[in-house]
């Protein structure tokens, strides 16, 4: 079975300051990677998903995630932050059946990003 | 764009009461899931419902748990005694491939 892990529970920052999140899964076939936001109040959101080709993608909002296959990480970065991307992130992982997506998602713990004006 | 639209936003139930959880998935959308996350906890998987039946679920999906699709736009989740443990926001959601749609969320406190 999957399991992804998020290494930071809270993340506080200053505007502008360069953000990147990790998640580390664990499977042994091919996956799909996604990266949620869940703003207070609200639903699930996609920022970005990765199923194959290029490892580093860009999603919305100006982030980007970098797929390593060799590390089992597909870590979420923004280069400058701004207030508005307080929220919960999450990352998560499915089965990859020849290339689309099948399946349950399973989610990474989540990670509170509190970003100071 | 479409949305997956879950009611009620918030739940109290009593101990040992039965609770219905309601969501309209997207119209077009083939795939459904109910997904729970108990506050500080992850966000865990329950059940996926595909054709009309139950696709796979989950441990915690017992005896207690069951969905239904009572027509073709409700996509319903039941718990028919509730414990304590149940408290937590559950989320619903829909795709048709890959792309995931989730609702906003009904919070059920159990006291």
């Amino acid at each position: 079975a999957q399991s992804v892990s998020q290494h930071n529970h809270h993340v506080i920052l200053s505007e502008a300051a360069s953000l990147e999140l990790g998640c580390n899964y664990s499977y042994g076939g091919t996956v799909n990677l996604f990266w949620y936001v869940q703003y207070p109040g609200q639903h699930l959101q996609l920022l970005l998903k990765y199923f194959s080709g290029d490892p580093l993608v860009k999603g919305i909002k100006g982030f980007e995630a970098e797929f390593i296959k060799s590390k089992f990480s597909f870590n979420l970065r923004k280069p400058s932050v701004q207030w508005s991307d307080t929220a919960e992130y999450f990352c998560a992982v499915n089965k990859n059946a020849g290339g689309t997506s099948y399946g349950k998602l399973t989610f990474g713990q989540g990670t509170i990003l509190t970003v100071h004006p | 764009e479409p949305e997956v639209t879950q009611t009620p936003s918030h739940q109290v139930t009593q101990m040992g009461q039965e609770v219905i959880l309601r969501c309209v998935p997207i119209s077009n959308h083939l795939y459904f899931y109910w997904y729970r996350q108990i506050l500080g906890q992850k966000v865990e998987f329950l059940v996926s419902f595909y054709n009309n039946e139950i696709s796979e679920k989950s441990e915690i999906f017992d005896d207690q748990f069951s969905v239904e699709r009572p027509d073709g736009s409700n996509f319903t989740l039941k718990i028919r005694s509730t414990k304590l443990e149940d408290s937590a926001m559950y989320f619903c959601a829909s795709r048709v491939t890959w792309g995931y749609t989730f609702g906003s969320g009904t919070r059920l406190t159990v006291v």
